[in-house]
């Protein structure tokens, strides 16, 4: 099965650049989607299809993929960007959705 | 406003099955299948399964083909997850949440997430 991996944890300073990456064999030709979840809470939608952004999510989060590697930049972060983050794709040959590993943001 | 509302929580013995539903409302109920993703405790997101909220096709995770069935209710426009023969590894939140993109599926909407634990 296709495997996401991510790097388990990233710290970010207030007002500086996160990037989360998520690694894959050829991940460039999937389109990649990304997840936000707070504790407790269930996870929201903050980047799909790459680069685009569900109505009410921040410009400061960005998306980019290509080769092996999907990327989510969040720029300016804040304390409320602290979070798990998952990258999601969906799987044609078994129509799995299947999700990365996952990565705890914590804000310095 | 759209919402997904699951039951509440479960608390199973092993051996045992439970069976959680969700009830979309705020937008047209057939227009958009359902998927279900757990998630064990410290783990990461687990996706089990699919289901045509319009003719009730259904796709399911290799890993839980045999033990998990989803199915709809149109007169109610409610989905079902129900697995069987729980075991302790099975205690998660489970949750639903509404699959778009066609050929590109993500979840875009989701429920609140159910608490089931499995105890021995």
């Amino acid at each position: 099965s296709y495997v996401l991996t991510q790097p388990p944890a990233v710290s970010v300073a207030p007002g500086q650049t996160a990037r989360i990456t998520c690694g894959a064999n050829n991940i460039g030709s999937y389109s990649v989607h990304w997840y936000q979840q707070k504790p407790g809470q269930a996870p929201v939608l903050v980047v799909h299809d790459d680069r685009d952004r569900p109505s009410g999510i921040p410009e400061r989060f960005t998306g980019s993929n290509s080769g092996n590697t999907a990327t989510l930049t969040i720029s300016r972060v804040e304390a409320g960007d602290e979070a798990d983050y998952y990258c999601q794709v969906w799987e044609r040959s078994t129509a799995a959705r299947v999700f990365g590993t996952g990565t705890k943001v914590t804000v310095l | 406003q759209l919402q997904l509302v699951q039951s509440g929580p479960e608390v199973k013995k092993s051996g045992a099955s439970v069976k959680v539903s969700c009830k979309p409302s705020g937008y047209t109920f057939t227009t958009y299948g359902i998927s279900w993703v757990r998630q064990a405790p410290g783990q990461s997101l687990e996706w089990m399964g699919w289901i045509s909220t319009n003719d009730g096709n259904t796709k399911y995770a290799q890993q839980l083909q045999g033990r998990v069935t989803l199915t709809t209710d149109k007169s109610t426009n409610t989905v079902y997850m129900e697995l069987r023969s729980l075991r302790s590894d099975d205690t998660a939140v489970y949750y639903c949440a509404r699959d778009y993109g066609i050929g590109r599926f993500y979840c875009d909407y989701w429920g609140q997430g159910t608490q089931v634990t499995v105890s021995s």
